[in-house]
């Protein structure tokens, strides 16, 4: 089955330093993998998605993920923090059927 | 543009008692459907989901149950609330799920079991 690992349930930085949220995936073939964000009590909100159309893929408030298939990752980053990223971030992959598979999440703060 | 629309967003019930949670979307014919659980440090958990009116198929065996009486609409129902039901659930829909397509959630129900 293909499931999706996010590795550190928190993670903590700095206002201005790089943001590195890790998301390994499991999948005998490449998957469409996506990114989340959740605010506090809100839905899911989606940050960027993989389609095999580009390995490096760029999404909204300056994040990006990079698909490796030699790593089996797609960790999502940002080069500087901002307060206003802190949130829960999950990780999801679409393995060709009618689902989407979560992580369990990645909680982010964001210290001044 | 498409909108989906969950309620209610907070919800106190005792153990016990039933429970209806109600989903709609507009603006889209023909959505896959889904429910998820979402519990401290666990994730969203796939509860439900559904291909069309009437199809439904459950993720985990559990004290609830779901429905899809129309197109889009989707119901997550128990007879008799357990503690552990509690939680955050979402819904979400999706278009030609396994090409990619994102699924769009709504805002979520805080159920709290006492």
């Amino acid at each position: 089955a293909q499931s999706v690992t996010q590795l550190g349930s928190h993670v903590s930085v700095s206002e201005g330093a790089l943001v590195l949220l890790r998301c390994n995936y499991s999948s005998s073939v490449p998957p469409y993998l996506f990114w989340y964000v959740q605010y506090p009590n809100q839905g899911l909100q989606l940050l960027l998605k993989y389609t095999s159309a580009a390995t490096l893929v760029k999404g909204i408030n300056g994040f990006e993920a990079e698909f490796k298939k030699s790593e089996t990752s797609f960790h999502l980053t940002k080069p500087s923090a901002h307060m206003s990223d802190a949130a829960e971030y999950f990780c999801a992959v679409s393995p060709f059927t009618d689902k989407l598979i979560f992580g369990t999440g990645t909680r982010l703060q964001v210290f001044p | 543009s498409q909108t989906i629309h969950q309620w209610p967003a907070t919800l106190v019930q005792p153990v016990g008692s039933p429970l209806s949670l109600e989903c709609t979307v507009e603006g889209t014919s023909n959505p896959n459907l889904y429910w998820y659980r979402q519990a401290a440090g666990r994730g969203l958990q796939l509860l439900f989901y559904s291909v069309g009116i009437g199809q439904i198929s459950s993720e985990v065996p559990q004290n609830l149950s779901a429905s899809r009486p129309q197109d889009r609409q989707f119901i997550l129902s128990s007879k008799k609330l357990l503690l552990s039901d509690s939680g955050f659930y979402l819904c979400a829909w999706s278009v030609l799920a396994g090409t990619g397509t994102e699924a769009f959630f709504g805002q979520g129900t805080r159920l709290t079991v006492v």
